[in-house]
């Protein structure tokens, strides 16, 4: 089974600055997606960011980008200029890329969240 | 708008007292899921539903039973609640296959006494 696991519980940021979040996932498959979730105070799950594991280019959004090492299994998300909207929980989720075999393949694995607060 | 809707948002109910969480989505997609997110957890997959009429248990599904009778939407039941199934609960749904993203719904906090 997919695990992954985010060891950052909470983190702080300055406003303007930039902000990296850690994210590791342990699978023995080789086609796979990654996600970074937002959960803001609403409680809403937004996509933040996602990167399919046959892409070596690193997927950005604004000022979001991630740096995805595949052979280290790693997966951070950077936030740059960082602004108080960006204070939420963050999830990083691993989806299997097999086709649906009845096992379940397009479940999301979530990590257990780093919370994120900016400083003004 | 493109969406997933769940009702209520919040509910409080005692315990053993039969519910149903709606959830429903204007995207056509054929995946839909449910999730239940508790502290120090993260988010935990109950049930989902490849198409209508297909359904399958995630990682915690005890406790809960879910129908697919068309295909905009993936109610959750819970039979018979219990304390331990106070919750933050998640619907999402998807194209699946080859397209990977999934979209979630508002929540809903359920609390059993």
């Amino acid at each position: 089974a997919q695990t992954v696991t985010q060891s950052q519980p909470e983190m702080s940021v300055q406003e303007a600055e930039t902000v990296t979040l850690s994210c590791t996932y342990d699978t023995s498959e080789s086609d796979y997606y990654l996600f970074w979730y937002k959960q803001p105070p609403s409680r809403q799950m937004i996509l933040v960011i996602r990167q399919e594991a046959y892409k070596q280019q690193n997927a950005t959004e604004n000022r979001f980008s991630v740096n995805f090492q595949k052979a280290a299994k790693s997966f951070s998300l950077k936030i740059s200029d960082s602004q108080l909207g960006d204070a939420a929980m963050y999830f990083c989720a691993y989806r299997s890329g097999l086709p649906y075999s009845g096992a379940g393949s397009y479940q999301l694995t979530f990590g257990k969240g780093t919370k994120l607060s900016v400083i003004p | 708008e493109a969406q997933v809707t769940q009702n209520p948002r919040y509910l409080i109910t005692v315990t053993g007292k039969k519910l149903t969480v709606t959830c429903s989505q204007n995207m056509n997609h054929e995946y839909m899921s449910w999730y239940r997110q508790d502290p120090g957890l993260g988010l935990r997959q109950i049930y989902y539903s490849m198409n209508v009429e297909v359904t399958d248990k995630g990682d915690v599904p005890e406790g809960y039973k879910v129908s697919r009778k068309e295909k905009r939407n993936f109610p959750l039941i819970l039979e018979s609640p219990s304390p331990n199934q106070t919750s933050l609960y998640f619907c999402a749904s998807g194209i699946g296959g080859g397209r990977s993203e999934q979209y979630f719904g508002p929540g809903t906090r359920l609390t059993v006494t």
